[in-house]
């Protein structure tokens, strides 16, 4: 099973803000929180990680709470193209730490 | 655009067909993967090669042969399979040899077992 919970979908308005929330209350010290998007018949695709600061990159923000057991995926000004399965994973993928499984995402829905 | 290329994009196979799945990764990568998404599932991971030597699988059935020959290229290799493994295999990388980092995935291979 999935070590995090997302809402199963939202919608968001096409240049508003998406804001996606994850909760992953187990999070432990050493382990990151990765988010991945997958568009219908792609490959999931990468987006953004972190450890317990606030990142950015061109792509989207990561809000973590200081107590580490929730992030919020911001997309500032979310586009059509943005449509898609949004997953938040904890953990690395070391052998040691064994499953860091996908669970079933959150659905983004950008309507016009 | 993506650095793991996944070949064939399609497969259609009879249950008594032997095929092969082909993965590689221009990202100079140390880690590769073997995932499934079956339809309205979630992904799940199959295979974990890390420097060529596989250290993962998943209870994953035989008829599902992994093959690693060199840390850019993966192989599944699939024989007499049934119609519930028709789904879409997903190979990944990632840079680190222990697997962490971020993940790079291939487009995947549609299969459909007849």
């Amino acid at each position: 099973d999935a070590k995090t919970t997302q809402p199963t979908s939202m919608d968001c308005a096409e240049g508003r803000a998406a804001n996606l929330p994850c909760n992953h209350s187990t999070i432990s010290g050493n382990e990151y929180v990765y988010w991945y998007r997958q568009i219908h018949s792609q490959g999931p695709q990468y987006i953004i990680h972190g450890l317990k600061n606030n990142e950015t990159n061109e792509m989207a923000s990561l809000i973590i709470t200081e107590d580490r057991k929730s992030s919020t995926l911001i997309l500032p000004h979310a586009t059509l193209r943005d449509t898609a399965v949004y997953y938040c994973i904890d953990g690395g993928f070391n052998t040691n730490a064994g499953k860091s499984t996908f669970g079933d995402g959150t659905t983004l829905t950008v309507k016009p | 655009e993506t650095g793991v290329t996944q070949t064939p994009r399609h497969l259609v196979m009879g249950m008594t067909n032997k095929k092969s799945l082909k993965c590689e990764q221009h990202l100079g990568h140390n880690a590769m993967y073997w995932y499934k998404q079956s339809a309205k599932k979630p992904l799940e991971l199959m295979f974990v090669y890390s420097l060529e030597e596989r250290v993962e699988n998943n209870s994953v059935p035989s008829r599902f042969s992994p093959e690693c020959p060199n840390s850019s290229h993966l192989f599944l290799h699939l024989h007499t399979l049934q119609p519930e493994d028709s789904a879409l295999y997903l190979c990944a990388s990632s840079q680190d040899r222990e697997g962490l980092g971020p993940l790079h995935f291939g487009n995947g291979t549609r299969l459909t077992v007849t």
